[in-house]
């Protein structure tokens, strides 16, 4: 299976803040990378998909990069309701896998 | 408007059987892949399975293969994910969400999730 180190594992920021969260595949992957948000209790939601897509509906403050093995989620302007974990998923294989996720706190 | 609306929280004993359900509505449901995702208390996601309902073709994860089943209804746009035989280690949330498509192996919409408690 496709490995996923996703790093940090968590950061603390402010409002306003320039986020950047990467992932690292442990093979070529081409594209095949998804961004996703879960916020506590609730379900994950995509952000974005063939690592810079941004799924409808999501602010433009997210973005997402690189091809290969190397990828970035940015959050250009951090705002309150982005304080949250963000997971990674490879589909480039048959076996989809995540990353072990980030979790964005206040600091 | 797009919808997967899960069964509510189970609490079982160990040994006992399980099935739970994801019902979708506001789309085609048997024109769209339907995922299954496991997330352990305070762990991330983990990817389970997968079924389109139009025929019923299912792939699992090498992790759960055995382990679970999953299945659907189409005619009444239900899907589900069951345990033969319970333990404790199945302690988690289970989230549905539909597939994207057929080009990205991407989930776009979710389920509210359901918590299966195992414990003696």
């Amino acid at each position: 299976a496709i490995r996923i180190t996703q790093s940090p594992s968590s950061l603390s920021a402010s409002t306003g803040d320039r986020v950047t969260i990467t992932c690292r595949a442990s093979q070529g992957i081409s594209s095949y990378l998804a961004w996703y948000q879960q916020k506590p209790g609730k379900a994950p939601k995509l952000l974005i998909y063939a690592a810079s897509t941004l799924q409808s509906g999501v602010p433009s403050r997210f973005s997402g990069s690189g091809s290969g093995t190397d990828f970035t989620l940015t959050i250009s302007c951090l705002q309150s309701e982005d304080f949250a974990t963000y997971y990674c998923q490879q589909y480039y294989s048959y076996l989809p896998t995540f990353g072990q996720g980030t979790k964005v706190e206040i600091k | 408007e797009v919808q997967l609306v899960q069964s509510g929280a189970e609490v079982k004993k160990p040994g006992e059987s399980l099935k739970i359900s994801c019902k979708g509505s506001g789309y085609s449901f048997t024109s769209y892949w339907i995922g299954w995702v496991r997330q352990m208390p305070g762990k991330g996601l983990e990817w389970m399975g997968i079924i389109y309902p139009g025929d019923s073709d299912t792939r699992y994860s090498p992790s759960f293969q055995g382990q679970v089943t999953i299945s659907a209804d189409k005619s009444i746009s239900t899907a589900y994910l069951q345990w033969s035989s319970l333990k404790a280690s199945d302690t988690a949330m289970y989230y549905c969400a539909r597939r994207i498509g057929e080009q990205w192996l991407v989930l776009d919409y979710w389920g509210q999730g359901t918590l299966v408690t195992v414990s003696s």
